[in-house]
């Protein structure tokens, strides 16, 4: 099945600076690439995403980028601010079937002040 | 809009003991569903998934079941618990035409 590493398990940046994390996926037929941000004790909560077609999406501060052929895909939050402290998760799945989301195992973001 | 509710909040149970957790989803017709696991500080470990009513699919062997008795109503269960089985139960749903998952807020199990 699939397998998703996500570098750095854990990101202290100033506040205002950037914090960028990286994600790889073996399976060449994922086509989409959510990222979680989860708050101590609550659920994990969409942010952004992106599908195969797109090698680039902005929301506001958050970019994601997409590199296929090197099965690559990274999160890049651009003026961090104290509230962005939280766990992200990068995951990783083929449309259709059960749509199984594969996790990555999670960094710790902490923006200080 | 849609809703996702899960029950209980949390539950302290002890080893050996019967589980049985509930989810259930509102506005949406026939999503998929699933349930996920988390370990403290861990990442997500999907469980089970269902497609439709009666239906449902084992992803990972974790002495644990699930049913889905209505369209709208995920149950996980089990019926002596191990201490392995503490953690975050996340139930959630996505259209079956689409991979975008919504978390339900989840349950806290302590076994002890």
């Amino acid at each position: 099945g699939e397998q998703v590493e996500q570098l750095p398990s854990i990101l202290r940046v100033q506040e205002g600076s950037s914090a960028s994390i990286n994600c790889s996926y073996e399976d060449s037929a994922s086509n989409y690439f959510p990222w979680y941000k989860q708050e101590p004790g609550e659920n994990p909560k969409l942010i952004i995403d992106i599908r195969s077609n797109m090698e680039r999406k902005q929301i506001q501060e958050l970019i994601v980028l997409l590199d296929k052929k090197a099965k690559r895909f990274s999160l890049h939050i651009t003026d961090t601010q104290p509230g962005d402290s939280a766990m992200y998760f990068c995951a990783a799945s083929v449309t259709g079937g059960n749509n199984k989301l594969t996790f990555g195992q999670g960094t710790v973001l902490s923006v200080i002040p | 809009a849609q809703t996702i509710h899960q029950w209980p909040v949390a539950e302290i149970k002890a080893v050996g003991s019967p589980l049985s957790l509930g989810c259930t989803i509102k506005g949406k017709s026939s999503p998929n569903l699933y349930w996920y696991w988390q370990a403290t500080g861990g990442t997500l470990q999907q469980l089970f998934y269902s497609i439709t009513v009666g239906q449902v699919e084992s992803v990972v062997q974790l002495n644990l079941s699930a049913s889905r008795p209505k369209d709208d109503q995920f149950i996980l269960s089990t019926e002596k618990l191990l201490l392995s089985h503490s953690g975050f139960y996340l139930c959630a749903w996505s259209l079956a035409s689409q991979n975008t998952l919504y978390f339900g807020a989840g349950t806290r199990l302590s076994v002890l």
